[in-house]
């Protein structure tokens, strides 16, 4: 059962343009939303991340949207770049401290 | 500063073998988690431990056990490998802060049971 359901699976972008990747949840017990980027053959590391009370956060050309009624958070890459190639999880965190992550987007910037 | 480190980097196992995949931060967290990484599912977690002395449970624990051996190190133990079990295995650690949960992974081990 997969708490946090991810979309799309994989995205192609010519450089230039918004990246959008989409998550929902079903827990409203989650209180922290991240999201990691992953490069081949590397770990996940963190990107960007935001609670709950707050409705979006911005760092540089990444951007969460959160919406709280909804139980829908996304990530927004403006002015996407090559190097922005990766794969991108949202993940929650829960009541037990431990992180829930979705299934992946694998992310192509064309130049 | 290494931050989170897994070895092997890469393991091939016949079926029925075991093996123990190892993991150390020097980062001084709490917390340690073991995840699989399987395309198209994400990351699952198999096994986690809050601090030093105590492990619990994850989404997907069946044929694996833990060993925190102490704050830095927490291994990852398959008894008897099986094909489904194939994967890249990714150990992370993390601490609460203020404002939220910063998980640090390591490079993972990549594991393929024949």
């Amino acid at each position: 059962q997969q708490q946090v359901k991810q979309s799309p699976q994989s995205l192609i972008v010519q450089k230039g343009g918004i990246s959008i990747i989409n998550c929902a949840y079903e827990n409203t017990a989650f209180d922290y939303f991240p999201w990691y980027q992953q490069f081949p053959g590397k770990g996940p590391a963190l990107l960007i991340a935001i609670r709950p009370d707050v409705s979006e956060k911005k760092e540089g050309r990444f951007t969460i949207s959160f919406n709280k009624s909804a139980k829908q958070f996304s990530l927004h890459i403006m002015d996407s770049q090559p190097g922005d190639s990766a794969t991108y999880f949202c993940a929650a965190r829960g009541s037990a401290r431990q992180l829930t992550f979705g299934s992946g987007t694998q992310l192509t910037v064309l130049p | 500063n290494a931050g989170v480190t897994q070895t092997p980097k890469f393991q091939v196992l016949k079926t029925g073998q075991s093996m123990t995949l190892q993991c150390a931060q020097d980062m001084n967290h709490n917390s340690m988690y073991w995840y699989r990484q399987d395309p198209g599912m994400g990351l699952r977690l198999i096994y986690y431990s809050a601090s030093e002395g105590t492990t619990d449970k994850g989404e997907v624990p069946n044929g694996y056990n833990v060993s925190r051996l102490n704050k830095r190190e927490f291994s990852l133990r398959l008894e008897s490998a099986a094909p489904s079990q194939t994967s890249v295995y990714f150990c992370a650690s993390s601490e609460l802060t203020g404002t939220g949960t910063e998980a640090f992974f390591g490079q993972g081990t990549r594991l393929t049971v024949v």
